[in-house]
């Protein structure tokens, strides 16, 4: 059972926008902005996206953002390519000092 | 840049060791950040075992606490990862990572390419 709670799946064609949400609790994604996203293709590692909520590492598309609103953090993608077509795992630190991810998303683009 | 590689036996049996080591290059580890574990069942999602601090100081999934122990070789520039009483359950891919900011484990910026490890007798 996962820490935060994510949608198993969304889909999105080609140059639309898409959403992942993230839902936490006060001890976690309310508490604190430090939500991270990672992105992973069938049998790679996963990359870091987005930290800090909203931040992105260089090299990281500026099609990828990220935001929050209490306990829900969200990942959008706009411009779908079909490239980004993979699993997206929500992180946030907690108060108990431990990390929590998310179940997952799948994210298919059509 | 920094680069991490995970290596150790690819099968442990039920109830023995699992002992993973993270070697890592281009940042020496007694200088700075957190180094952490992550696992993934096969076809699951990603699960956080836990971090060490260059100092040593160590934070641990409290559902694996009991039976985890992270630890740094700086000599070896590598930090290990080890797994007691293991069953099937603990079959899985298991990454090494190096978090960010560098005084806390926030968030994992560099990650190694994983290594699978099967718990069968």
């Amino acid at each position: 059972q996962s820490a935060l709670t994510q949608p198993a799946s969304v889909s999105g064609s080609p140059g639309q926008s898409i959403t992942i949400s993230c839902t936490g609790t006060s001890s976690d994604v309310g508490g604190y902005n430090y939500v991270s996203w990672y992105q992973q293709h069938p049998g790679k590692a996963p990359k870091l996206m987005i930290y800090d909520v909203s931040n992105r590492p260089s090299g990281v598309s500026n099609r990828f953002s990220g935001s929050k609103s209490g306990n829900t953090a969200s990942l959008t993608i706009s411009g779908l390519q079909p490239e980004d077509e993979a699993d997206y795992y929500c992180s946030s630190y907690t108060s108990s000092n431990t990390l929590g991810f998310g179940g997952g998303t799948q994210l298919t683009v059509l | 840049q920094v680069q991490l590689q995970e290596s150790g036996p690819g099968l442990v049996k039920p109830s023995e060791t699992l002992s993973l080591t993270c070697a890592v290059s281009g940042h020496s580890i007694s200088s700075g950040y957190f180094w952490g574990w992550i696992r993934q069942p096969p076809g699951k999602g990603l699960e956080w075992i836990g971090s060490i601090y260059h100092g040593g100081k160590t934070f641990y999934n409290p559902s694996l606490k009991s039976r985890v122990t992270i630890s740094l070789d700086t000599s070896k520039n590598q930090f290990s990862l080890k797994l007691s009483s293991v069953t099937a359950a603990d079959t899985a891919f298991y990454y090494c990572a190096r978090h960010n900011p560098s005084y806390n484990f926030y968030y994992m910026d560099v990650w190694g390419k994983g290594t699978t490890v099967t718990v069968s007798s």
